[in-house]
């Protein structure tokens, strides 16, 4: 069984252009949190999804991110008009159910804005 | 809101001897508790968990932690530290059925030869 899929693991996007990040879940995982880990910090949530929908958001920026789990294929995270401050790692997780002590990290994508 | 405190940016050990990477958490209810390891250039890898029961939590690798309610402290530990547990330790709490994992600023562990 494979573990939670991330790519790419590297991208680097010149200011202004659009990053997206994809995350496919653990088989048989419908829920699917994504965090970002800035410089010499923790892993802060952004979104929790379940397929097809959005749950918490409580941690996204208001504007220019975006996040969706549609009902085939890979969750994917959207950045806008990206700026340097975004440079970060992008952890994603899964789990089985909606019990978070069940979450399964992947390797994460480092996003580097030039 | 809740929230997680590791009061040290590194942890300095030498090999064979014991190892604590400190922990203290805030949250308004129950706490989930949590702790997750991470090498360079790789995501988080779950060490061992607290839900409920027994305060001593074992989890991976040989590593054990204590939930203390009274002091809000869930503290790492090791009793021989080998050299390839050299890494990044993060603790990571959460609040019985609010979704979200916080996690502490991370601890890095120099375990020295």
């Amino acid at each position: 069984n494979a573990g939670v899929m991330q790519n790419p693991r590297h991208l680097v996007r010149r200011r202004g252009q659009e990053a997206r990040l994809r995350c496919s879940p653990m088989k048989g995982h419908s829920h699917v949190y994504w965090y970002r880990q800035l410089p010499e910090e923790g892993l802060k949530f952004m979104v929790y999804l379940q397929k097809e929908n959005i749950i918490d958001e409580s941690g996204m920026p208001k504007e220019r991110f975006s996040a969706e789990f549609p009902k085939e294929g890979p969750s994917i995270l959207r950045i806008q008009q990206v700026v340097r401050g975004d440079s970060a790692a992008y952890f994603c997780a899964s789990s089985p159910t909606d019990r978070t002590y069940e979450q399964y990290f992947g390797p994460g994508t480092r996003l580097t804005v030039t | 809101a809740q929230s997680v405190a590791q009061p040290e940016d590194q942890v300095n050990v030498a090999e064979g001897n014991p190892l604590t990477v400190k922990c203290t958490y805030s949250v308004s209810g129950n706490p989930y508790l949590f702790w997750y390891v991470q090498y360079p250039n790789r995501g988080l890898q779950f060490l061992l968990k607290y839900i409920t029961g027994d305060n001593l939590v074992k989890g991976s690798y040989g590593f054990e932690a204590e939930f203390n309610k009274s002091q809000t402290s869930f503290h790492l530990k090791k009793p021989s530290a080998l050299v390839s547990d050299s890494a990044l330790y993060f603790c990571a709490v959460e609040e019985a059925g609010s979704y979200q994992l916080t996690f502490g600023k991370g601890t890095k562990l120099s375990v020295i030869p």
